[in-house]
């Protein structure tokens, strides 16, 4: 199947700072990404829906200003999480679809834990 | 509304034994269906998926699904469970083709005990 790969796998950062999350399609072209949010033994939370050369689509209850999501390219979106606080930790994970024969497909990335302190 | 409900959180067997992890769902349309396994700290991996056709998919690792339309399942089976088979399974659904998000269950955690 695709690959879909996302970096860093984990992160530690300080209240405050920003941190950057990227999502690649490695041999498929993506026009578009999903990003999920996952809190410890729960199941996946979307927060956005990504697409190539628009703005994202964000779900209800989530800050668009706090998390920042491009997708510049066919094969690369990042979710950036602005003025970190602890509450942000968690696991972030991104889908991409992949359309090709006909039929859409979602591959996910390995996931990136995300700590504040 | 799409949404899928499995009404376990946990599932133990015992290796050896046959495994099952249920999933309903409820859609407006024909759903297309899906079984994803997650291990610590990692995303999630594709098992299997049902389209359209046989009822009973066969998936990676020797898992298998059967679609029912008449009850709205799609229970993930095993014939003989393996430690290694212990992890976190999700069942999604989505409504058609396209760039449609997939609606998650809240995940069974399965245990194999040796």
């Amino acid at each position: 199947g695709a690959v879909v790969s996302q970096h860093p796998s984990w992160v530690i950062c300080k209240s405050g700072t920003s941190v950057k999350i990227e999502c690649r399609s490695l041999d498929f072209q993506a026009t578009t990404m999903f990003w999920y949010r996952q809190f410890p033994k729960q199941s996946l939370m979307l927060m956005a829906t990504s697409n190539e050369g628009s703005k994202a689509t964000y779900e209800q209850g989530v800050e668009k200003d706090k998390f920042l999501i491009n997708h510049a390219s066919l094969t690369l979106s990042t979710l950036t999480v602005t003025s970190a606080h602890p509450e942000d930790s968690s696991f972030y994970i991104c889908s991409a679809l992949d359309g090709g024969g006909g039929f859409t497909e979602a591959f996910f990335g390995q996931g990136t834990r995300l700590t504040v302190v | 509304a799409q949404s899928v409900a499995q009404p376990e959180d946990q599932v133990n067997v015992a290796e050896g034994n046959p495994l099952t992890v249920k999933c309903t769902y409820s859609v407006s349309g024909n759903p297309y269906l899906f079984w994803y396994v997650q291990y610590p700290n990692r995303g999630l991996q594709f098992l299997l998926k049902y389209i359209t056709g046989d009822n009973l998919v066969k998936g990676s690792y020797g898992f298998e699904a059967e679609f029912n339309k008449s009850q709205t399942s799609f229970h993930l089976k095993k014939p003989s469970a393996l430690v290694s088979d212990s992890a976190l399974y999700f069942c999604a659904v989505r409504l058609g083709t396209g760039a449609n998000n997939l609606f998650f269950g809240t995940g069974t955690r399965l245990t194999v005990i040796p």
